[in-house]
């Protein structure tokens, strides 16, 4: 089993629809988690971090779930610029390794 | 923008040739990191450093080599490049916050 795990979709929506990814990790003590972006080709660039409040930048908002061991990001009103490959990314304290997930690709359609 | 930067973006290389990749930061990050990714496909992490002098070999076994003499400098060397090695190495850094910044990225082609 993965250490962190996503659906690698490619998720394929209309504009303007709301679109959540989830991922889950397997280690129970990991600290920090983000949302990367990665768009086709190009380096992968910090999205946000996730909280364990949960956070919202926009139209994106990114929950953690300690109990269930996974992290969601939603993003409402999609628009084209949007499509890209979205990654999970994990901290494990312990080992201090960051891992990345293998990435879910969303196509925003007009 | 992250100021972290990778030489060259792009090569094409023959068999047996020995490449040395270059990454540079100048954040003062103590941690850097080497990643592969093929096209498509997810991020391999081949080489990291947490300072000076300390290198370690990722989760991808690799047939590169690190130095990190510099903190701000952590290249990569293939010894002899072969086709197999065609892909995309993407060079990172990160410092107490965790949020790791990439390159650009080297897409290097062996013939």
């Amino acid at each position: 089993r993965k250490e962190v795990e996503q659906d690698p979709g490619p998720f394929n929506v209309p504009e303007g629809a709301t679109v959540a990814f989830n991922c889950t990790y397997s280690n129970s003590a990991s600290q920090s988690f983000f949302w990367y972006r990665q768009d086709c080709r190009k380096e992968p660039k910090l999205l946000m971090s996730v909280y364990s409040s949960g956070n919202e930048d926009g139209r994106f908002t990114a929950q953690l779930n300690r109990a269930s061991q996974y992290i969601s990001l939603l993003i409402r009103d999609s628009k084209l610029s949007d499509s890209a490959t979205y990654l999970c990314v994990v901290k494990d304290s312990s080992a201090s390794k960051i891992i990345f997930g293998s990435g879910t690709r969303l196509s925003i359609r007009p | 923008e992250a100021d972290i930067y990778q030489t060259p973006r792009y090569l094409v290389i023959g068999t047996g040739k020995k490449i040395t990749l270059e990454c540079s930061q100048t954040m003062g990050h103590d941690k850097m990191y080497w990643y592969q990714q093929d096209p498509g496909m997810e991020l391999h992490l081949i080489h990291y450093s947490y300072g000076v002098n300390s290198t370690e070999k990722g989760d991808l076994s690799s047939e590169s080599t690190v130095s990190r003499i510099r903190t701000e400098h952590f290249p990569l060397t293939l010894e002899s490049a072969r086709p197999s090695h065609t892909s995309q190495y993407l060079c990172a850094s990160n410092f107490k916050t965790d949020t790791q910044y990439f390159g650009p990225g080297t897409r290097l082609t062996v013939l």
